[in-house]
């Protein structure tokens, strides 16, 4: 059974703080690692697909890593905003499907 | 307007019986997933299909059938309706890329009662 761990399950950070997040997955069999923000009564929507070992990519203040080898992958938030405020999920794809970790519940406060 | 829809949005049913969950789609992608998310879990797989001719079951598709009437549909029953199977649903969608991210509907709130 494949399995992705997040961590942590929640954070709490204030208006300003950087943070980050860490995605487990196996090392095997690796296709690519999807990280998702789903905020309240929303829909998840995509942020990155990575790819290649060693890959980094960025979008505003969000950026992630990835570590194909180990099999984890960080997300990294800067300067937090309130608007950051969300579940985020990664995901590990094999082959054609996609597995999902729990998700890391952010709160930042004003 | 919305790029994946589903239809209802919510819903309460009885035990025993059959409801079906639709969702369309107007990106134009050939697959199509449906996911359950319980709280304390991640998203989990129910069945998924990458094109008409192509379905294929998930993680977890005992007690649930599907239906790819079109490219654009994508539909998912309960054929018996039980209590565990209250959730909230979402359909999602991705181009032909095997790295394709995913574009996720608006959800069905499904309650079993």
């Amino acid at each position: 059974i494949l399995n992705v761990e997040q961590s942590p399950q929640s954070l709490h950070v204030q208006e300003g703080d950087s943070t980050n997040f860490t995605c487990s997955f196996p090392s095997s069999n690796f296709y690519a690692l999807h990280w998702y923000r789903w905020e309240t009564a929303k829909s998840p929507e995509a942020l990155f697909v990575m790819t290649l070992n060693g890959d980094e990519k960025k979008k505003g203040r969000i950026s992630a890593t990835l570590n194909t080898k180990e099999g984890y992958s960080y997300l990294y938030i800067k300067g937090s905003q309130p608007e950051d405020s969300a579940t985020y999920l990664c995901a590990f794809q094999a082959g054609t499907a996609l597995i999902f970790g729990k998700g890391t519940t952010l709160s930042v406060s004003s | 307007d919305a790029d994946v829809t589903q239809t209802p949005r919510n819903r309460i049913t009885k035990t025993g019986k059959r409801i079906m969950l639709e969702c369309s789609q107007t990106k134009g992608h050939d697959r199509m997933y449906w996911y359950r998310q319980d709280p304390g879990l991640g998203l989990r797989l129910i069945y998924y299909s990458f094109d008409v001719k192509d379905i294929n079951k998930g993680e977890i598709s005992d007690g649930y059938s599907v239906s790819r009437q079109a490219q654009a549909k994508f539909s998912l029953s309960l054929e018996s309706a039980i209590p565990n199977q209250t959730a909230l649903y979402f359909c999602a969608t991705s181009d032909r890329t095997a790295d394709g991210e995913q574009y996720f509907g608006p959800g069905t709130r499904l309650t079993v009662t």
